[in-house]
Formats: structure tokens, sequence, C-alpha cells
């Protein structure tokens, strides 16, 4: 039962334009979500976070939207750059509990120069 | 400051052998988890430990694999007698305490059975 899903496995984009990727999840008990990024033979590294409570985070070029009511969560990232090729997954906590990470199947992420 | 250390980094090992896979987290972290991700996958959670103490071992596998934190020392996942399928991408993270977000993740060990 794939409680978090990345329904898109690659996005490609031109230099310079928006990137935008999407998760979904299923279990309500979910109150806080992350985006990892990850490029091969390394592990994940943490990018952008949001709580239940917000709908919305910023960072940079990093954006993180939450729409509690349809389960979906989104990261923009403008302007996309060559280096933010990598694979992202999305991942969903419930901090009530033992604060595992539940992660998505991941989106490979290509921008074009 | 050094991060989460994994080794090592690859693992060889024959069907019906041990992989040992060690994980040391980063300084002041008492927390540790350790993820598996199949080819092709997401990260799965397999077990979340604090010193001396298994908190949640729900993603673990019934059979083989065990997972221990010391007082003293690094986090070890045990698999014994490996079998094809185990081969994947081992990735421990460590963390404080339990908190919302907070995990760093180690770069991995990637094992294969051969």
């Amino acid at each position: 039962d794939q409680q978090v899903k990345q329904n898109s496995p690659s996005l490609s984009v031109q230099e310079g334009r928006i990137s935008i990727l999407n998760c979904d999840y299923t279990n309500s008990m979910f109150d806080y979500f992350l985006w990892y990024k990850k490029y091969p033979a390394e592990g994940p590294t943490f990018l952008i976070s949001i709580s239940s409570i917000k709908d919305k985070n910023e960072d940079g070029r990093f954006t993180v939207f939450l729409n509690k009511s349809a389960k979906h969560l989104s990261l923009h990232i403008v302007p996309s750059q060559p280096g933010d090729s990598a694979v992202y997954f999305c991942a969903a906590q419930t901090t009530s509990g033992t604060y595992k990470y539940i992660f998505g199947t991941g989106t490979r992420l290509k921008v074009l120069a | 400051n050094a991060g989460v250390m994994q080794n090592p980094r690859h693992l060889v090992r024959r069907r019906g052998q041990e992989a040992r896979l060690r994980c040391s987290p980063m300084k002041g972290h008492s927390h540790v988890y350790w993820y598996r991700q199949l080819p092709e996958e997401g990260l799965k959670f397999m077990v979340y430990l604090q010193k001396e103490n298994i908190i949640d071992e729900s993603g673990m596998p019934k059979e083989r694999f065990s997972a221990e934190f010391p007082k003293e020392g690094p986090s070890i996942l045990r698999i014994q007698q490996v079998v094809r399928g185990d081969s994947a991408a081992y990735f421990c993270a460590s963390s404080p305490r339990g908190l919302a977000g907070g995990q760093y993740f180690g770069p991995g060990t990637r094992l294969t059975v051969t």
C-alpha cells in the first residue's frame, strides 16, 4: 500500500523555466512533509519541508505548497538550473508517532541547458 | 562537522553469507533510522533505534534481519544468509532526537548479492 505517491517518474524542463514536482498521499495522519534531492551514489539531502498547519513554505528558489483537502503537495523550483538535475523524493511523517519517513518513489528531474 | 558515516560503501556477498552494514551517526545524534532502496523504488523505512533500544522495527523483514545501536560504537544492520533479493542500497539517517524533519542521511551502502 503506497501511502505516498509520485506519479511522474521523470520530468524534463528547460533551464530558467519552472519545475513543478507533484506528490499525493493517502494517510490523513501525516502532519509533516519534506522534499529530498538525491544524486546517484549519494544519500538524500534535505531541501525543504512544510508542516500541515501551513499551506506554503519558501526557501530561495524552492517553494513547497500543501493542499490538505486534496492530500497533495508540490515542489516548485524557479528558475531551474542544470545543477538541479537529480531524483526528488517527497516524504511524509506522523509527528505523534516514531518520526519515520514514508517516501514516494521519486521523480527524476532533468534540466536542459 | 562530520556527517553520517556509513561503511562499507559497497559490499558484495555470495548467497548464504552474512552482511554487516555500519552507521556512525552525526556527533550528538542518538537516534538512528535505517531505510532500504530497491532498484527503481523509493526508500522504505526498516527500523528506528535509540541508544541500546529498538523503538520501531515495523519495516524489518521478520527473518534474517536484525539491527542494533549499542551504547558505544556504530549502529549495525545485520543480514544473515543473504539472498539475491537483498541486493539494494541501504541508507542510515540520524537525528538528535525524534522530531519533525531533522533526519540527516549517510551516503548509503550498496549491497550486491551474487
